[in-house]
């Protein structure tokens, strides 16, 4: 069966506080790991697209980056408006042809002024 | 602006009441979804649309129905809506062809169930 968990569940920065978050994943071949961005009252925002270990994608002050059993999405200098639910998603060979991803839980970004 | 459409935002059922969620997209998308998103349960697929004129059941199917109308609009109904059915519920689409662009959410309707 295909997992994907999110870590931490919560976290809460100072402005310019970099810092990680985790997506790991245990799937029977990777066709590939989305995040998402999601604020409050609203639907998920698609990020990122990662089809291959050690590929790297970035967007501003995001930057997410792929190994063979996690993801991180790493946040440089965030700012308050950087304060969402992060959502990660895979999508695995073993979905067959619906291609339907498996999402995480996400997790809960704040950054304080 | 372009993307998914939902409505109605809001709504309040009473247990037993039926009604239908209704989702339209203007991306000439082949694939939509109908999704659940619970409180410490994430992203849930109820039903699913590959293509027009197929839909198959996803995760958590039970008490709902959908119809693809056309290419355009995906519904899901609740034929007789229980407290466990209070959720917000998300429509999304996607191109088959293109998955690596991922789906296109709409913002969503927050059910409530009494």
């Amino acid at each position: 069966e295909d997992q994907v968990t999110q870590s931490p569940e919560a976290l809460r920065l100072q402005e310019g506080e970099s810092s990680s978050l985790n997506c790991s994943y245990t799937v029977s071949g990777l066709r590939g790991l989305f995040w998402y961005r999601q604020d409050p009252g609203k639907g998920p925002e698609f990020l990122f697209t990662l089809y291959s270990a050690g590929e790297e994608k970035e967007k501003e002050r995001l930057k997410a980056t792929l190994t063979k059993k996690e993801s991180f999405l790493h946040i440089t200098a965030p700012k308050p408006e950087d304060s969402a639910t992060y959502l990660c998603a895979v999508q695995a060979a073993s979905s067959g042809g619906s291609y339907i991803p498996t999402f995480g839980r996400g997790t809960s970004l704040i950054v304080h002024p | 602006n372009a993307g998914v459409t939902q409505t109605p935002k809001f709504q309040v059922l009473k247990t037993g009441q039926s009604m239908t969620l209704q989702c339209a997209q203007d991306m000439n998308h082949n694939s939509m979804y109908w999704y659940r998103q619970d409180p410490g349960m994430g992203l849930r697929l109820i039903y699913y649309s590959a293509s027009e004129g197929t839909t198959d059941k996803g995760e958590v199917p039970n008490g709902y129905n959908v119809s693809r109308l056309n290419k355009r609009e995906f519904s899901l109904r609740l034929e007789s809506a229980a407290p466990s059915q209070t959720s917000v519920y998300f429509c999304a689409s996607s191109d088959r062809d293109r998955v690596r662009r991922g789906y296109t959410f709409g913002s969503g309707t927050r059910l409530t169930v009494v």
